[in-house]
C-alpha cells in the first residue's frame, strides 16, 4: 500500500497568515493527490484534485503543488472559517490512503 | 443534485455483521462507483472499497477477509457488509462518490453514520 505521510499533525496560526501543509507519499503517485477539508462532526469536503485543480466553490486562498512523492496544500491570508483539519488522499492505487491529518488552529 | 445518505444500526454486538445502506440521488450507479471510506472517533480516514458502475468491486485488502459491498441498481442503493466486528471498527461509516468516473477525489459525501461495536 502506498503510504502517506502529512506534516505538521498539527499547526497554529494567526488570521491573515499563509499556511502551508505538506504530503508525502511513499512512491510515486503522478500527480494524483486530492485534499481534504474536515470540520467537527461533518463529512469531509474536497478542496483540491489532480494535486493543483480547486474543486469548485472552494476559496482561491486554497492552492496545491507537488509532483511526485511531495505535495502541499496552501493557504493564503488564513480565515477564522479555515479553522478545520486537513487530509491528503492519494487517488494512484488501491487502496485509495489518507494522510494522518494536520489540525489547522488558530493562535 | 448529487446526494447520498447512509443509514444502518447504530449499535453492533462484537462478533456480529454490520449492514449499511448508502441511498444515493442524482445519479445512476451504473455510471458512477461509489466508496465507502470510515474514520473512528477523533481518528483519521480508511477508504474500505468500492463498488464501480459495471458492478465489479475492489477492498482494502486489510478488511477484505470481512468486507462485502454489493448494490441494487433499481432502488439507487449500495450495501455494505462487514462481518466479525471487533471494538475497533466503531466509527463513522461514510459513501462518497468522485467528481467524474475515474478516481481523483470523492466530492461528494453522505453524512455518515456512527456505527459503535460494544456489548
Amino acid at each position: 500500500d502506498i503510504q502517506m505521510t502529512q506534516s505538521p499533525a498539527s499547526l497554529s496560526a494567526s488570521l491573515g497568515e499563509t499556511v502551508t501543509i505538506e504530503c508525502l507519499a511513499s512512491e510515486d503517485i503522478y500527480s494524483n493527490l486530492a485534499w481534504y477539508q474536515q470540520k467537527p462532526g461533518k463529512s469531509p469536503q474536497l478542496l483540491i484534485y489532480y494535486a493543483n485543480s480547486l474543486n469548485d466553490g472552494v476559496p482561491s486562498r486554497f492552492s496545491g503543488s507537488g509532483s511526485g512523492t511531495q505535495y502541499s496544500l496552501k493557504i493564503n491570508s488564513l480565515q477564522s472559517e479555515d479553522v478545520s483539519i486537513y487530509f491528503c488522499q492519494q487517488n494512484y492505487d488501491s487502496p485509495r490512503t489518507f494522510g494522518g491529518g494536520t489540525k489547522l488552529e488558530l493562535k | 443534485q448529487v446526494q447520498l445518505k447512509e443509514s444502518g444500526p447504530g449499535l453492533v454486538k462484537p462478533s456480529e455483521t454490520l449492514s449499511l445502506t448508502c441511498t444515493v440521488s442524482g445519479f445512476s450507479l451504473t455510471s458512477y462507483h461509489v466508496s465507502w471510506v470510515r474514520q473512528p472517533p477523533g481518528k483519521g480516514l480508511e477508504w474500505m472499497g468500492v463498488i464501480w458502475g459495471d458492478g465489479s468491486t475492489a477492498y482494502n485488502s486489510a478488511l477484505k477477509s470481512r468486507l462485502s459491498i454489493s448494490r441494487d441498481t433499481s432502488k439507487s442503493q449500495v450495501f455494505l457488509k462487514m462481518s466479525s466486528l471487533k471494538t475497533e471498527d466503531t466509527a463513522t461509516y461514510y459513501c462518497a462518490r468522485d467528481t467524474t468516473g475515474i478516481p481523483t477525489g470523492f466530492a461528494y459525501w453522505g453524512q455518515g453514520t456512527l456505527v459503535t461495536v460494544s456489548s
